[in-house]
Parts: structure tokens; sequence; C-alpha cells
């Protein structure tokens, strides 16, 4: 199965910064997920990124405030913009390789926001 | 998507088997069950997948009835390192790659 680093693994940030989570994958898979895991909470599906389109939101969650690059079918990038403490959580990224039926997910990253 | 009801939480002794039923009534013609793993600081880990009646791999068994509105994931003899959050999921296979949304989950507590 897909091998996903993610990084950073967690960080402390300011209110009103933007931070970059960077997720790279050890194969070509065509479609990547970003989801959110509030403290003691499920995940939450924020975006499904395809290489080379947009990304394709979740009720509840914009472009301005989780932009996500996906530059190549191994790599993409969310940030999370002007944070607040409300965006304190786990950011995780998936991926189902090519012709399998179940998510592969990175070890997360741990935002705590100030 | 289907939406899956779970029990909140659980406590086993170690060495016991465990049993967690979710149902989901309205899972459709093409979905598929999957049952995930979720240790405090890590992204959950597939554990097994099913569509009808019974499917048994090296960690867990996975029993589905005929309706398909439910069902049970069985941990065997189980030890304090399953400990951990199991997330049932139902969802289809669209394009190479599964969308699901995430239930509640179920806390296992294994007591010593």
């Amino acid at each position: 199965s897909a091998v996903i680093s993610q990084k950073p693994s967690r960080d402390i940030c300011q209110r009103g910064t933007s931070l970059t989570i960077q997720c790279q994958v050890d194969s070509q898979v065509t479609m990547m997920f970003w989801y959110r895991q509030q403290p003691g909470q499920s995940l939450t599906l924020i975006a499904t990124a395809n290489q080379g389109s947009e990304a394709t939101y979740e009720s509840g969650f914009v472009i301005d405030k989780f932009p996500i690059s996906r530059p190549n079918l191994t790599f993409s990038t969310l940030t999370v913009s002007n944070m607040s403490p409300e965006d304190s959580s786990i950011y995780l990224c998936s991926v189902s390789p090519s012709g399998a039926n179940v998510l592969t997910f990175g070890a997360g990253s741990r935002l705590t926001v100030l | 998507l289907a939406k899956t009801t779970q029990p909140i939480s659980m406590d086993s002794y170690e060495g016991q088997e465990v049993n967690i039923t979710c149902s989901h009534n309205n899972i459709a013609t093409n979905d598929y069950i999957t049952w995930y793993q979720q240790f405090p600081s890590q992204g959950p880990r597939f554990i097994i997948q099913g569509y009808k009646t019974k499917v048994t791999n090296e960690v867990a068994s996975l029993f589905i009835p005929a309706d398909r509105k439910s069902s049970t994931l069985s941990l065997p003899r189980v030890s304090l390192s399953d400990t951990a959050v199991y997330y049932c999921l139902v969802g289809a296979s669209s394009g190479g790659y599964q969308k699901v949304t995430f239930g509640t989950g179920t806390k296992l507590q294994v007591i010593p």
C-alpha cells in the first residue's frame, strides 16, 4: 500500500497567520483527500484534490480558507489561511491507490492556534 | 452517502472477543462496508472490508447479514494494543476511489 509523509507533524501558530501542510506519497495516485479531525471528534472531509484541476470542496469548506495545490501525482499541499483557535485540529492527507477501494492515511499534522 | 451508527464506546478485558456492531439502514446496492482503526496521534488504518456474508483476515472478521443494514466487526482475543477508535464506513467505489463519510466511531478500551 502507499506510504504517506506529512509535514509538519505538529505546529503552534498565531491567530491570523497561515500554515501550509505538505503531503508526499511514495507512488502516483489520481486523487488525494484532505480531512480535518477536531479534538475528540471524527474525521471530516475537506476536499478532494485531482492533479491538474481545481480541488473539489465539501459543504462548509471554501477555497479561500483552505487553498489546495496538486502540482503532480505524488504531492499536494493544504493551506489553512487566516487561522483562528477554531482551526486547531489534526489535518490528514489520504489517498486511494488506483484500483483499490480503501483509503490510506498519513499520520496527520496537528495544528494548535493560539 | 449512507449514514452509520455505532456505539460511542466499549470496554473489554484482555483475551476476550469483542464485537462492534454498526447500523447502516440506508446502505446502497453498490456500497461496501469498511472498518478502520485509529490510534492516538495516527491516521486511521484499514482493517477489513466486505460486501455481504462473512469476511475474515488475519486481524478481524466482518459479519454482514443478508439485508446488509448492519455489520459486526469481530476482534478475537483482544490485547491492550487493540485500544483504539474503530470506524465503520459505507461507500461505493467511483472512478477507482471510495468517497466516504466517517461516523462517530467506537472507542474501544481494553482492560488488563
